[in-house]
């Protein structure tokens, strides 16, 4: 299997503030990352696909960038509805996995 | 605008059989061409995939769970079913369904759309 980490595990920020997430994986997944947004309750929302690629309706402040086993999200100026847990996701291999998921909250 | 939408028993005892339905609405899901996932999160865990089903009823699991999963998919509902068997604590979680384009290991995959997610609790 594939294994995918993340760091932070959590952090803490204010609105406006630059965000960076990274995910790692267990070996070399080209450009197969995807990234999701999920919020307790709501359904988990796409925000990039193939590392950099922005989801329709995601807004710009979101990107993502990496190849191979680095890969990182950021959020360029944090809005409120910002705060959520953010995961990422190898599609290299048949079997999917995720990471564990880095939780934004507020400062 | 595609909605997916999980349904089922939120408790289920250990040994029994956890089923749980997706209902999607907005789109068919047997003639268009995309494949229908299951995904969980067990408390304080991440994301993990548990299987796919096709459009045209092929499937896909998780090795880790190929002996007790079944997905299936029912067109004429417009909806598409897991089905776990001998389930123990460990299987408590959010399941969610989803919708992905390209069956596990084409690259350039994800999942698109999501439902809100339902929780299973596993306990006598």
């Amino acid at each position: 299997d594939i294994q995918m980490t993340q760091s932070p595990s959590s952090l803490s920020a204010s609105v406006g503030d630059r965000v960076t997430i990274t995910c790692r994986a267990s070996q070399s997944i080209s450009s197969y990352l995807n990234w999701y947004q999920h919020k307790p309750g709501r359904a988990p929302k796409l925000l990039i696909y193939r590392a950099s690629r922005l989801q329709s309706g995601v807004p710009s402040r979101f990107s993502g960038s990496g190849s191979g086993t680095d890969f990182t999200l950021t959020i360029r100026s944090l809005q409120p509805e910002d705060f959520a847990t953010y995961s990422c996701q190898q599609s290299y291999s048949t079997l999917p996995t995720f990471g564990p998921g880095t939780k934004v909250d507020i400062k | 605008q595609l909605q997916l939408q999980e349904s089922g028993p939120g408790l289920v005892k250990p040994s029994e059989t956890l089923s749980l339905t997706c209902i999607v609405s907005g789109g068919s899901i047997s003639g268009s061409g995309y494949y229908w996932g299951w995904i969980r999160q067990p408390p304080g865990k991440g994301l993990e995939w548990s299987g796919s089903v096709s459009y045209s009823g092929s499937t896909y699991y998780n090795p880790s769970l190929t002996s007790r999963v079944t997905i299936s998919l029912d067109a004429s509902k417009n909806q598409f079913s897991l089905k776990l068997t001998s389930v123990t604590a460990a299987d408590t979680a959010v399941y969610y369904c989803a919708r992905h384009e390209y069956p596990p290991g084409r690259g350039y995959d994800c999942y698109d759309y999501w439902g809100q997610g339902t929780l299973v609790t596993v306990s006598s």
